[in-house]
């Protein structure tokens, strides 16, 4: 069955305190695995996709990183701004779908 | 460009009552995918669209029923409500069956 697991389920960080969420995953044929920052009260918003073990992407102070088991959203330097809930979420390769398996998210708090 | 919209924001309705959710997806996209997240059970995939066709269905009874429109817009309907269908319900665009997904804002459901 596929599954996608994350950890931790909340994390504080001072201003400036880098640090790394985890997304774990089995799946049947990974077609990719996904990123979204989602504010409370809105809709996922996308941050990013990964596709094959070994790839890495990264915008302003994230990073995503992905292996054949897990991929990694390292925060550098967070600010308040990075405030949210995290969730990973991975789609198979076959079956001609778009489904998304979503994680239960990574809720962060960065205090200034 | 304006994103995937979804209306009503917000509904409250009763028990035994029935719904309808609209989806207009972001222009040029002819794949759709409905959501339900609780904070119990976090986003669980409900049904996708693509050229008019259901495709996929989650794990829900057959009181959720959807439909895709020639113009790709797309509604849910729930049928006799339970209290424990009160969710954000979230609308997903891409312009294919799978790859990454645009959400909307969703629509909050209160079963009262």
């Amino acid at each position: 069955e596929d599954q996608v697991t994350q950890s931790p389920e909340a994390l504080r960080l001072q201003e400036g305190e880098s640090s790394s969420l985890n997304c774990s995953y089995t799946v049947s044929g990974l077609r990719g695995l996904f990123w979204y920052r989602q504010d409370p009260g809105k809709g996922p918003e996308f941050l990013f996709t990964l596709y094959s073990a070994g790839e890495e992407k990264e915008k302003e102070r994230l990073k995503a990183t992905l292996t054949k088991k897990e991929s990694f959203l390292h925060i550098t330097a967070p600010k308040p701004e990075d405030s949210a809930t995290y969730l990973c979420a991975v789609q198979r390769g076959s079956g001609n779908t778009g489904k998304l398996i979503f994680g239960q998210g990574t809720t962060l708090q960065v205090k200034p | 460009k304006a994103g995937v919209t979804q209306t009503p924001r917000y509904l409250i309705k009763t028990r035994g009552q029935q719904v309808t959710l609209s989806c207009s997806p972001i222009s040029g996209h002819r794949s759709v995918s409905w959501y339900q997240q609780t904070p119990g059970q976090g986003l669980q995939f409900l049904f996708e669209y693509f050229s008019e066709t259901q495709r996929n269905k989650g794990n829900f009874p057959g009181r959720f029923s959807g439909r895709q429109f020639s113009n790709s817009r797309s509604e849910m309907n729930v049928s006799t409500l339970e209290l424990g269908d009160s969710a954000l319900y979230l609308c997903a665009s891409s312009p294919i069956l799978g790859g990454g997904y645009t959400f909307g804002s969703g629509t909050r459901l209160t079963v009262v």
